[in-house]
């Protein structure tokens, strides 16, 4: 098992550039989450999927802010156009069920100049 | 909606001594509880979870326990070691028509040897 893989670990871009960061989960897993991670608000949910369908994206700060997965193995979470305070570090994480655990990956860390 | 409270923010002590960690979650309906280890560069990793019918549950030298009623949940670390040193993560789970994890603030342990 590879665990979650996200792609890239880092990007550096510049303000109004489109970002897009992309995500494999755990085969076998029916929920993909994506979250956003900064030092002033922890982790936040952004958007998660169940069989590929999104759910609930409450979390999705604006609608620069874009989540897709078109199939059971990749999902890419878009940002356009890119702002400095994008910059954090954003988690793809996967489980087997609502509320089982969660398989997160190692993340991205994004900054935006 | 739900909100989770972490304290302390920071932990430091002796290799060998016991780390406490708590949490305070405001909706009752909440119903899993995650803890997660952080360490540096990584994503989240589930160390033990507890459900909300059961009161205590240990795993070698982790512990958690639940108090329902008064809304705390709490982590115990005995005869800690330097691996240990890492930020800790509680969470709360439930289920508001889409299930949705809700992390504390973090608490960074440090552990001396």
């Amino acid at each position: 098992d590879a665990g979650v893989i996200q792609s890239p670990r880092h990007e550096v871009t510049e303000m109004g550039q489109e970002v897009t960061l992309r995500c494999k989960p755990i085969s076998g897993h029916d929920y993909l989450f994506w979250y956003r991670q900064t030092m002033m608000r922890g982790l936040e949910l952004l958007i998660y999927f169940n069989n590929n369908v999104p759910i609930d994206d409450s979390g999705m700060p604006e609608d620069r802010f874009s989540a897709k997965m078109p199939n059971a193995s990749f999902s890419t979470l878009k940002i356009q156009p890119s702002e400095p305070r994008d910059s954090a570090v954003y988690f793809c994480a996967s489980s087997f069920m609502e509320d089982s655990p969660l398989h997160f990956g190692n993340g991205t860390r994004l900054t935006v100049t | 909606g739900e909100n989770v409270e972490q304290h302390p923010s920071t932990l430091s002590v002796q290799e060998g001594d016991s780390a406490v960690i708590k949490c305070t979650y405001s909706d009752s309906a909440s119903n899993y509880f995650p803890w997660y280890k952080q360490e540096l560069g990584k994503g989240p990793q589930l160390i033990i979870d507890i459900r909300s019918n059961v009161g205590e549950k240990k795993d070698q030298r982790i512990a958690v326990t639940l108090n329902k009623t008064a809304k705390h949940f709490s982590l115990h670390i005995t005869e800690t070691q330097p691996e240990d040193s890492a930020v800790y993560f509680c969470a709360a789970s439930l289920d508001t028509g889409g299930f949705k994890t809700i992390f504390g603030a973090g608490t960074r342990l440090f552990v001396k040897a």
